[in-house]
């Protein structure tokens, strides 16, 4: 079946623009997860969505980054007033749900570069 | 912080076992070894998980050791496609989280021919 998609899959902005990055999860997966990777770094979680909620945004850097979920399936990363260090590569996962033994799948990424 | 040490690389042959080592020596009871791997310029790749005993499937074999203290990844006949950084993570729940993945800078496997 299709797995996680996100497009774009390269996106190049000025510093203070306004970027949307889209994650379209796996069919019938209800939690869905956004990481942020920086080069030479591993993924760092971001924000998770269990259904329309975010359940957790502990990992968003600042007020600057805002995801939605508003139907339960695709998300939207929103950030506003790029910064150059908001540059790399962002990553979705989607999961059947949420508990240990779920397993995580990952998109191919949004690379991001903020001039 | 990633609850997990592995060596930064690794090579292996080509057609030969990589055993990639893990150490979670403060892994919990409820806490599942997971194991991801990402080649170049793209998302991270699902290959295996296990929580007590050992498990195999059609890309790897994992490898629990009976304290849980450690675990290695078994792939039994690598190719140069295998060429990747391996990612061991440790999975449960910490604080607030609901187990989102927490990625150390995993072992960067090079498979030579």
């Amino acid at each position: 079946g299709a797995g996680v998609s996100q497009t774009p899959s390269n996106k190049v902005t000025e510093k203070g623009k306004y970027v949307e990055l889209r994650c379209d999860p796996i069919s019938g997966h209800t939690a869905l997860y956004w990481y942020r990777q920086s080069l030479g770094q591993g993924p760092e979680f971001l924000i998770y969505f269990q259904g329309t909620g975010a359940a957790d945004d502990s990992g968003l850097p600042n007020d600057r980054f805002f995801a939605v979920r508003p139907e339960g399936s695709v998300s939207t990363l929103k950030i506003q007033r790029t910064e150059r260090g908001d540059s790399a590569v962002y990553l979705c996962a989607s999961s059947l749900g949420v508990n240990s033994a779920e397993t995580q799948y990952f998109g191919p990424g949004t690379r991001l570069l903020v001039l | 912080d990633a609850k997990t040490t592995q060596p930064p690389s690794m090579d292996c042959a080509e057609g030969r076992a990589a055993n990639l080592p893990c150490n979670h020596s403060t892994i919990s009871g409820n806490e599942y070894v997971y194991w991801y791997r990402q080649i170049h310029s793209q998302g991270p790749q699902y290959i295996i998980h296990g929580l007590k005993n050992n498990e195999t499937n059609e890309m790897a074999s994992l490898i629990i050791t009976e304290d849980r203290k450690s675990s290695t990844l078994i792939l039994p006949h690598a190719t140069l496609r295998d060429t990747a950084v391996y990612y061991c993570i440790v999975r449960g729940h910490y604080g607030g989280s609901q187990g989102n993945l927490i990625f150390g800078k995993g072992t960067k496997l090079s498979v030579k021919p």
